[in-house]
């Protein structure tokens, strides 16, 4: 089975600081997508970066970056200088690679950033 | 295009009540998706079509559950006789072809099933 796996239910950082997210998965295939969105509370879901499978060069945008390690399964999310606007649950997903239109995603990780 | 609208953004219904929730995509986007979100779970699909063709069903959709996408635009997701067990946030999205450019998501019909 395609899984998920994010293990930190909720972490809380001061303003300011840098915080990361972890997530693992379990897939069989070689070609795949890894995606984190973000869903403020009361607010529609947003992507926040993504990464090619098949890429080594770690995906970047602007605060956001990630660590992706493709044996290890592992794809975190890192937030730099994070501001109070970046308080949200975050979820980690990845995609059925040979079917190419469903995500499996992860239970999440509420981020509490405090003034 | 100011993104994905769903409505209502909240329904509260009767058990064995019948519900309509309605989704209008991106109008450049031909795939769209259904997904039911529970609180402090990921989304779990539901469907998908491309244009007006349902191509993907899981089995979550039972019976009850049907989906429509008429001419391609807007979607509709139906639950007949509806149970306490379908309370939910029932998420739209859109996306050009493939996943990897990532969703479009509307804010969401929340169902609450008294």
């Amino acid at each position: 089975a395609q899984t998920v796996t994010q293990s930190q239910p909720e972490m809380s950082v001061q303003e300011a600081e840098t915080v990361t997210l972890s997530c693992t998965y379990d897939t069989s295939e070689n070609n795949y997508y890894l995606f984190w969105y973000k869903q403020p509370p009361s607010r529609q879901m947003i992507l926040v970066i993504r990464q090619e499978a098949y890429k080594q060069q770690n995906a970047t945008e602007n605060r956001f970056s990630v660590n992706f390690q493709k044996a290890a399964k592992s794809f975190s999310l890192k937030i730099s200088d994070s501001q109070l606007g970046d308080t949200a649950m975050y979820f980690c997903a990845f995609d059925v690679g040979d079917s190419n239109y469903q995500l499996i995603w992860g239970a999440g990780t509420k981020l509490i950033i405090k003034p | 295009d100011t993104g994905v609208s769903q409505n209502p953004r909240h329904k509260i219904t009767k058990r064995g009540q019948n519900v309509t929730f309605r989704c209008d995509p991106i109008s450049e986007h031909n795939r769209l998706y259904w997904y039911r979100q529970t609180l402090g779970q990921g989304p779990e699909f539901l469907t998908y079509f491309q244009n007006e063709a349902q191509l993907e069903k899981s089995r979550l959709l039972s019976d009850r559950f049907s989906a429509e996408r008429p001419k391609g635009s807007f979607s509709t997701l139906e639950i007949q006789r509806t149970e306490q067990g379908d309370s939910a946030m029932y998420l739209c999205a859109s996306s050009p072809t493939g996943v990897y450019y990532g969703y479009t998501f509307g804010s969401g019909t929340r169902l609450t099933v008294v």
